[in-house]
């Protein structure tokens, strides 16, 4: 049964158009995470959410924003895709203070 | 300092034989060095990780290697399958902080 779900796998959206990916969870976990993974290239961190603290990465454009309303889901949306955004885009969780051991699918996101 | 240096970035290893993949860090200060298994179009998924107290840690055909004075850990596939085909990456981190990922080994085993 997978614990970390997100939707959708797979979004193409047209440069500029804004668009949500979204991540569920049934692990309980208090600590949720955004990566984003480019071709060829390990996992980087966006932002987490630390129950309903959240934490921004120095280097995360502002293009990136995210919302957790309860602590199963985590949303991140995209205001003005360039076309630098397409990556795979994985959602994580963990039990804090351990790192992120449950990973979700992934949405592949490409901007066209 | 933040850095984890991941090698090599590709391993070509036949059907039972040993795949192994090195790390070496610089902060002194990470305490949890886990390792991720990736198949592609997959999320990582954690498969094996060490804390520094410990020399090896064995998990069925998984096994890490820690060398703290060297600032150096490893993985070994033993009786590597074509099934373990994945990108694996190394990270590190001071408990509680962020993941330091390596930059990932792409593992291709041949039948």
């Amino acid at each position: 049964d997978a614990m970390v779900i997100q939707n959708p796998r797979y979004q193409v959206t047209q440069f500029g158009k804004p668009v949500t990916l979204s991540c569920s969870q049934t692990l309980n976990h208090n600590v949720m995470y955004w990566y984003q993974q480019k071709s060829s290239q390990a996992p980087k961190l966006l932002f987490h959410y630390y129950d309903k603290d959240f934490n921004n990465e120095a280097d995360t454009p502002d293009n990136f924003q995210s919302r957790r309303p309860n602590t199963s889901f985590c949303f991140l949306d995209i205001r003005s895709p360039g076309l630098g955004d397409t990556a795979m885009y994985l959602c994580a969780t963990s039990r804090d203070p351990t790192p992120p051991a449950f990973f979700g699918q992934g949405t592949r996101l490409t901007v066209v | 300092q933040q850095q984890v240096k991941q090698s090599p970035q590709s391993l070509i290893v036949q059907k039972g034989g040993i795949s192994i993949i090195n790390c070496a860090y610089e902060n002194t200060a990470f305490d949890y060095f886990p390792w991720y298994q990736q198949f592609p179009g997959k999320g990582p998924a954690l498969l094996i990780a060490i804390r520094p107290d410990v020399s090896e840690k064995k998990e069925g055909r998984f096994t890490i290697s820690f060398n703290k004075s060297a600032k150096q850990f490893s993985l070994h596939i033993m009786d590597s399958q074509p099934g373990d085909s994945a990108t694996y990456f190394c990270a590190a981190t001071v408990t509680g902080n962020k993941l330091t990922f390596g930059g990932g080994t792409r593992v291709l085993v041949k039948p």
